[in-house]
């Protein structure tokens, strides 16, 4: 069981906007620490998406947007394509837990 | 280009050791954090443990505090995940990652591809 807690799945046609949830407590994203948002595609390691909850790493297109409010984040995806199909894992810290840097148990995104 | 390539999974029985290692390249080794970050198979994420840039600080999840031990050398740009007392639930793809403060924690922007390891009799 992930601190935080993601959908297991989401779906949307391509074009489409979808949204991916990251919903925590007052011990680590309610507590004001950050997130940060991580792309897996299908066999390969993880890719960082988004930074310090809304920040954009040089490269990766601007369809990909993050944000963050009490105790949940989010990771909306405009203009859906069918090689955004892939895993996503949203992170943060817990300072209530030995485990400290924290990942979501992540979201499968589908382009159908 | 930053490149990081682990290297040392492979299959052992419970209660073995193992050690991996991951070869960074296309930055400066000795200025970063670094982490190791495993996926069991088909689960989530679950970072395991991050060193300081001079190997000074160290911090583990729980579940590996007293089995496995971080380090590195950075005269050979290296990472290195000493693992003891290894049990199935250990079994995952281990990640070496570097790290970037941010705020209270790290997020990790460079991920190498990844080592798997097998604990099983």
């Amino acid at each position: 069981q992930s601190v935080l807690t993601q959908p297991p799945s989401v779906s949307g046609a391509p074009g489409q906007r979808v949204t991916i949830s990251c919903t925590g407590s007052s011990s680590n994203i309610g507590a004001g620490y950050d997130v940060h948002w991580y792309q897996q595609l299908p066999g390969t390691a993880p890719k960082l998406l988004i930074y310090g909850n809304s920040n954009r790493p040089s490269g990766v297109p601007d369809r990909f947007s993050g944000s963050k409010s009490g105790t949940s984040a989010s990771l909306a995806i405009t203009g859906l394509q069918a090689e955004d199909e892939a895993d996503y894992y949203c992170q943060s810290y817990d300072s209530s837990l030995s485990g400290l840097g924290v990942f979501g148990g992540g979201t499968k995104l589908t382009v159908l | 280009e930053v490149q990081l390539v682990e290297s040392g999974g492979g299959l052992v029985q419970p209660g073995g050791s193992l050690r991996l290692s991951c070869a960074a390249s296309g930055f400066t080794f000795s200025s970063y954090w670094m982490s190791w970050v495993r996926q069991a198979p088909g689960k989530g994420l679950e970072w395991v443990a991050n060193i300081k840039q001079d190997g000074s600080e160290k911090y583990y999840v729980d579940s590996v505090k007293g089995r496995f031990t971080i380090s590195r050398d950075n005269a050979k740009n290296s990472l290195y995940l000493q693992m003891n007392s290894l049990r199935a639930e250990d079994t995952a793809v281990y990640y070496c990652a570097r790290s970037l403060r941010y705020s209270s924690w790290w997020y990790f922007d460079y991920w190498g591809q990844g080592t798997l390891v097998t604990v099983s009799s």
